[in-house]
């Protein structure tokens, strides 16, 4: 079983700044996979990063960056240069591999403030 | 844009009742999963459909179901509605069977249960 915990409810920060969300998670599994999906308001909830376990590099899309630590079992999403755009929920998320489905943490509701 | 549609979007169903959501995945996408949102929480998954059959399956009853079709649409069936089945449903479709895979979800149908 995984369980993915998020202990943030919710952030607030100003447009442009840096922020950074975290997570933690459990797994029994040697190999899986970590996500950090986004939820817009009333709008379709979009895979923003993807980090493979067995890489140890963090992955990195564009404003988007993680901080993978596997010992420590902690997948933190750090948004650089903050847009009004970014307002939603994020979900983190893990998997195990096969059919078992993704494991959603409770979300951290980011708001950026213009 | 996903290229996932639900529908309904909105229903409301009294106790004991059954509903049918439906779901049209992106073409070419050979797998689709089922998730409940409760208010406040994030997804949980129900199952998962490849090729036609369910191949991985979530913490719920068998009065919850579901069926594929070779034209990439699906449905899940709920039956002996209860007060806690009131949720977001989320349909999510992906072109990779297994773990890793991005997940393309659709905007959900959310289930009022009186």
């Amino acid at each position: 079983a995984q369980t993915v915990t998020q202990s943030q409810p919710e952030m607030s920060v100003q447009e442009a700044e840096t922020v950074t969300l975290s997570c933690t998670y459990d797994t029994s599994e040697n190999n899986y996979y970590l996500f950090w999906y986004k939820q817009p308001p009333s709008r379709q909830m979009i895979l923003v990063i993807r980090q493979e376990a067995y890489k140890q590099q963090n992955a990195t899309e564009n404003r988007f960056s993680v901080n993978f630590q596997k010992a420590a079992k902690s997948f933190s999403l750090k948004i650089s240069d903050s847009q009004l755009g970014d307002t939603a929920m994020y979900f983190c998320a893990s998997t195990g591999g096969g059919a078992d489905g993704l494991t959603f943490g409770k979300g951290t509701h980011l708001i950026i403030q213009p | 844009e996903t290229g996932v549609t639900q529908s309904p979007t909105h229903l409301i169903k009294t106790r004991g009742q059954q509903v049918t959501l439906r779901c049209s995945s992106q073409s070419g996408h050979n797998t689709v999963s089922w998730y409940q949102q409760a208010l406040g929480q994030g997804p949980q998954f129900i199952f998962q459909y490849y090729r036609e059959e369910e191949n991985g399956r979530g913490n719920f009853p068998p009065r919850f179901s579901g069926l594929q079709f070779p034209n990439y649409s699906s449905e899940l069936n709920v039956n002996a509605l209860e007060l806690d089945d009131s949720a977001l449903y989320l349909c999510a479709s992906s072109y990779r069977q297994g773990a890793g895979g991005e997940l393309f979800f659709g905007e959900g149908s959310r289930l009022t249960v009186l």
